[in-house]
């Protein structure tokens, strides 16, 4: 079953506008972690953030978490048409790194 | 060094056929996962290893379900007497170590049961 619901589930948006995400999960969680996924490929490890951050940057990528709402957001600034993909959130209890992935958001860049 | 393959990218089977998907995945990889990726939908946790235990097949659908990693390198997912339901895609993904790693994915086999 998945452990996460991601919101919107599609995103349509000209390219160099911003892109936000949304992913609520139901248990406690050790991880977050945020992939894409372009048509028809694997996933592509994005970023990892802890229970305890609230904010982490990578690039172009802005993550928060909010463990009390049980919520994390991914904000894809300046976006580019080669962002066009699926946007999964994936949670970890801790342990061996079972992750249990959210249902996606599908994003797509409009040149 | 090459990242995690799987093979064949692409599968058909007639309903009752069995099926056996490869996984390679990156040299020196403690940990492999399998995932079952339905169409529209994330991707669901079938099975773990950690080098050649099975320490986790509570995701597995029912016992027409089999994978092994006896080398505990390449493991291969079996799937009898497929089922139209069974139609997926079939993830691989590996790391290096057993605990809070980044996961390494494979393209997928697309698996189509007729």
């Amino acid at each position: 079953s998945q452990q996460g619901e991601e919101d919107p589930q599609a995103l349509s948006i000209q390219e160099g506008e911003n892109a936000t995400m949304n992913c609520s999960y139901k248990t406690s969680i050790n991880n977050l972690q945020w992939y894409r996924q372009n048509s028809g490929r694997g996933l592509v490890h994005l970023i990892l953030i802890r229970s305890n951050e609230r904010e982490k940057h990578s690039g172009r990528l802005r993550v928060t978490l909010d463990t009390s709402k049980k919520s994390s957001s991914l904000l894809i600034t300046a976006s580019r048409a080669a962002d066009t993909a699926s946007y999964f959130c994936a949670t970890d209890d801790g342990g061996y790194q079972k992750v249990t992935f959210g249902t996606g958001t599908k994003l797509q860049v409009i040149p | 060094g090459a990242g995690v393959s799987q093979s064949p990218r692409y599968k058909v089977a007639k309903r009752g056929q069995d099926v056996a998907l490869r996984c390679d995945p990156i040299s020196g990889h403690v940990s492999l996962f399998w995932y079952q990726q339905a169409l529209g939908q994330g991707p669901e946790f079938l099975t773990y290893f950690q080098n050649e235990a099975q320490l986790d097949k509570s995701g597995l659908p029912s016992d027409r379900f089999f994978a092994e990693r006896p080398e505990g390198s390449v493991s291969t997912l079996k799937i009898q007497r497929t089922q139209q339901e069974d139609s997926a895609v079939y993830l691989c993904a590996s790391s290096l170590g057993p605990i809070q790693e980044t996961q390494y994915f494979g393209p997928g086999t697309r698996l189509l049961v007729l």
